[in-house]
C-alpha cells in the first residue's frame, strides 16, 4: 500500500519560516492537500492540488510537489500555526494520509 | 454558512453494530462526494472511505481496514450521509469525522467529529 512519511515534529522561531515535508513514491505525479488541526478541532486544509489556498487560509501558506516530496511551507510563522499538520495525497481511488508532524513555534 | 454536524457516536461492544449519521446544511448536498475520516486517541488521521455524488453513480470506495465491514451511504433529499458499521472492533475506537471529498481537491469541509469507543 502506499504510503506518505512526515517528519514527526519541526520547531520555528516566530517569524521565521518553517518547512514541513511530506515523502512518497513518485509524489509529484499525484495531488497533494495539507491539513491544520489544532488541539481539539477538526482539521481545515490549507493547502489543494500542491499549492492552492482555499479562500481564507493566510498567504503565508504555501505548498510545492515535485519528484517524491512534497512542502509545506508558513512564511512568517505565527504562534496560532503551532498545530498538527497532515499531508494528503491519492492512490488510485484511495485516499492515503501522512503520519502528521506537530509544528513547534518557539 | 456550510455545516456538516455528525451524531450517532457513543460506546459499543465488540461485534456490534452502530451507525453515523452526518447532517449537512448551506450547500447542495447532492452534488458533492463526501467522506468519513478517523482518529484514533492520540493517532492521526485515516481514510475510511467515500461516497461519491449521484451525479457520478453515488458509488463507495473503502479503505482496507474498514472494508466489508464498513458501508457509506446517503439521503441526498435530508443531506444527509450514514457511515453504517459492523463487527466493530477495539481499534475502531476513535472520532469519526464527516467530510466534504472531491478527488484531487481534497476535503475542504469538517464535522466536528464524533466519539466511537469499542470495549467490553
Amino acid at each position: 500500500s502506499y504510503e506518505l512519511t512526515q517528519p514527526p515534529s519541526v520547531s520555528v522561531s516566530p517569524g521565521q519560516t518553517a518547512s514541513i515535508t511530506c515523502s512518497g513514491d513518485k509524489l509529484g505525479d499525484k495531488y497533494a492537500c495539507w491539513y491544520q488541526q489544532k488541539p481539539g478541532q477538526s482539521p481545515v486544509l490549507v493547502i489543494y492540488q500542491d499549492s492552492k489556498r482555499p479562500s481564507g487560509i493566510p498567504e503565508r501558506f504555501s505548498g510545492s510537489n515535485s519528484g517524491n516530496t512534497a512542502t509545506l511551507t508558513i512564511s512568517g510563522t505565527q504562534a496560532m500555526d503551532e498545530a498538527d499538520y497532515y499531508c494528503q495525497a491519492w492512490d488510485s481511488i484511495s485516499v492515503v494520509f501522512g503520519g502528521g508532524t506537530k509544528l513547534t513555534v518557539l | 454558512e456550510v455545516q456538516l454536524v455528525e451524531s450517532g457516536g457513543g460506546l459499543v461492544q465488540p461485534g456490534r453494530s452502530l451507525r453515523l449519521s452526518c447532517t449537512a446544511s448551506g450547500f447542495t448536498f447532492g452534488d458533492y462526494a463526501m467522506s468519513w475520516v478517523r482518529q484514533a486517541p492520540g493517532k492521526g488521521l485515516e481514510w475510511v472511505g467515500f461516497i461519491r455524488s449521484k451525479a457520478y453513480g453515488g458509488t463507495t470506495e473503502y479503505a482496507a481496514s474498514v472494508k466489508g465491514r464498513f458501508t457509506i451511504s446517503r439521503d441526498d433529499s435530508k443531506s444527509i450521509a450514514y457511515l453504517q458499521m459492523n463487527s466493530l472492533k477495539t481499534e475502531d475506537t476513535a472520532v469519526y469525522y464527516c467530510t466534504s471529498y472531491s478527488s484531487g481537491f481534497g476535503m475542504d469541509v469538517w464535522g466536528q467529529g464524533t466519539t466511537v469507543t469499542v470495549s467490553s
